[in-house]
């Protein structure tokens, strides 16, 4: 059974510092990995999607690694800013089937101006 | 460009009472889901359809049925509601050529009293 973990649950920094968000899950047969953002009450916004052939995919400030040995994976966020403030979330595919992805707890992150 | 459409966005409900809740994918997408969070907790999955036919199934309870249509878009249907049932209940898709990166909806937000 995959399982999805994130550590730590909350992180608060200053704006302009790098935020990274880790992600480990158990099954090294990933299909994928997909990373969300989530603010209060609200729908998961998708940030990025790393193949399991892929290393890492970047989307402007947004850089996610993937590391199938070692069951981890990485968000980096660079220059903060308060805007990024929110949930965020990780998720791969539970081991018997692609489709039904597995979360992570998240890591609630607080940018202070 | 276009997103995964829920209605309704709130819904309160009685006890016992029964709730149809409503999810159109994005348009040429073949896989929709559904996933349930409850309060402080991650999403979890529920079902899914792939080309109009059942594809997974998650811990969904027997109390709930869910379908896609033949214009794609998918009802969860929700029986004898308990006040358990009350949280957010998301509908997300994905297509095949996309590497199945999964879209979600805004939710519905399901109160039972």
């Amino acid at each position: 059974k995959q399982e999805v973990t994130q550590i730590p649950a909350a992180l608060s920094v200053p704006e302009g510092e790098n935020l990274v968000l880790n992600c480990s899950f158990t099954d090294s047969a990933i299909y994928n990995l997909q990373w969300f953002r989530q603010d209060p009450g609200k729908g998961l916004t998708s940030l990025l999607l790393i193949q399991s052939s892929q290393r890492e995919q970047t989307s402007g400030r947004l850089n996610a690694s993937l590391d199938k040995s070692s069951g981890r994976s990485t968000l980096y966020i660079a220059a903060s800013q308060p805007g990024d403030s929110a949930t965020y979330l990780c998720a791969g595919p539970t081991t018997d089937s692609w489709g039904k992805l597995q979360f992570g707890a998240g890591t609630q992150v607080v940018v202070t101006p | 460009a276009a997103g995964v459409i829920q209605s309704p966005r709130h819904l309160i409900k009685e006890k016992r009472e029964t709730a149809t809740l409503k999810c159109y994918p994005i348009p040429r997408h073949d896989t929709v889901y559904w996933y349930q969070q409850g309060p402080g907790q991650d999403p979890q999955f529920l079902i899914s359809f792939y080309e109009k036919m059942q594809s997974d199934k998650g811990s969904i309870p027997d109390r709930f049925s869910a379908q896609q249509f033949s214009d794609y878009h998918s009802e969860l249907n929700m029986s004898s509601l308990e006040l358990g049932d009350s949280a957010l209940y998301f509908c997300a898709s994905s297509a095949r050529t996309s590497g199945h990166e999964q879209f979600f909806g805004p939710g519905t937000r399901l109160t039972v009293l």
